[in-house]
This record gives C-alpha cells, structure tokens and sequence, in this order.
C-alpha cells in the first residue's frame, strides 16, 4: 500500500530566506506526486504535481518540487518566503497503474516570520 | 464558476441524529470525492464516484453513505451520528478522460466543520 511521510509538522523560517518543506513516499511502481496548500479555514487548493519528465517541476506561487527516486523524496521548495507563504501544505501520492486513490501525508505547517 | 460547493459551512449534531452534507461542481467532473480531515492525521478518503451512479468505497467508509445520481452533486449521508464523526469534511471533484483518475488534479471545497455531541 502506498504512503506519505512528511517528517516534520512545522518549518520555520524568515521571509526572504528560501524554504524547504520535506516529503517521502513509499508507492509500488511508479509514483504520482502532488502538493498541495491549505490557508486557514479553507479548502486545498493544488500546487503542482510530477507525472513523468523532468525531475524538477514548477507550480503555483513560485514553489518548486524535485522528484529524487532514489531518494524516493517529493520535497517542496521556494528560493525566498513571503509571509503569505504560512500555511498547512500537504503532499499526496498514488501509484501509475489504473485508479489508485491519492494517499495524504499529515501535513506541515510553513510559518515564515517577518 | 463557482468550483466546488459545500453546505454547510458549520453544523453541531446530537448523537443519533442524522444528516447530509451537500457538494456540488460545476466543472463537468466525472470524479468526485468525499475526505474527512481530522487534527495531525491529514486526509482520510470516505467515498468516491467515477461517474453519475456509480460510487466506491474509500478508506473510512463506515457511519456514511452516498449517491451520485447527477454529474453536479454528491451528497454524504451520516445516519446516526457518533463523537467519532467530528471532523472537517471535504469534497473534491477532478476530471478523468483516460482508464484512471490518478493523475488528476482534484478541486476542493470549502469544507464542512461537523461537531457531533
């Protein structure tokens, strides 16, 4: 069955400063990747997503995900935080072969600091 | 458009009681969704449906139930609301035209904050 992890439930860091919000996955075959973000009180609202291709994928509101098989990581990127950034993002994985459900990680709250 | 739709958007139950949870799109989605969110645990698929009459189980299906017999609406039915279905809950809708909806972006609702006492 597959599964997300993401190993830490809040990141801090200052705006202006590049974040990292991590994510693994564990999949048979290969994966489907997607992120996606949660302000307060709403619903997700979708990222980006990696299907096949280039390893690095761009999305919404300059953030970025590299896809490491090996590593098999998933982790979401920005090269300079605003704080608007600060919300709950979630990564979510289903497997390449016919309808598989998307599995969700818990989530990890991104607080960026004036 | 108005995406997808929830209603409504807060409800406190008793134990016992029964309810359901409205969703709409307006997307011309085939799929739609049903997850509850609960604190630290991410989101658990209750039911889903691939097309007008056609629905599935999910991974928590149990206390619920659904119909689909539009493409716009897919209701969720608690019938006798337990503690354990406080939740946020929230429907999705995405568009599949191949075999398999997984590589699909699925569209969110605003959710709906259900306190069963």
């Amino acid at each position: 069955a597959q599964s997300v992890a993401q190993p830490e439930d809040q990141v801090n860091v200052a705006e202006g400063n590049p974040l990292t919000v991590k994510c693994t996955y564990s999949v048979s075959g290969n994966p489907y990747l997607f992120w996606y973000v949660q302000y307060p009180n709403r619903g997700l609202q979708f990222l980006l997503k990696y299907i096949t291709g280039d390893n690095l994928v761009k999305g919404s509101y300059g953030f970025e995900a590299e896809f490491n098989k090996s590593q098999t990581s998933f982790h979401l990127k920005k090269p300079s935080a605003l704080v608007s950034d600060s919300a709950l993002y979630f990564c979510a994985v289903s497997p390449n072969t016919g309808f598989q459900k998307l599995v969700f990680g818990t989530g990890t709250r991104l607080l960026v600091s004036p | 458009n108005a995406g997808v739709t929830q209603t409504p958007k807060f409800r406190i139950l008793k134990i016992g009681q029964s309810m359901t949870l409205q969703c709409a799109q307006d997307m011309n989605h085939n799929y739609m969704y049903w997850y509850r969110q609960d604190p630290g645990m991410g989101l658990k698929l209750i039911y889903y449906s691939v097309g007008a009459g056609i629905t599935d189980k999910g991974e928590v299906p149990n206390g619920y139930n659904v119909s689909r017999s539009t493409t716009e609406d897919f209701p969720l039915r608690l019938e006798l609301a337990a503690p354990s279905q406080t939740s946020v809950y929230f429907c999705a809708s995405s568009y599949s035209g191949g075999a398999g909806g997984s590589t699909d972006t699925q569209y969110f609702g605003p959710g709906t904050r259900l306190t069963v006492l």
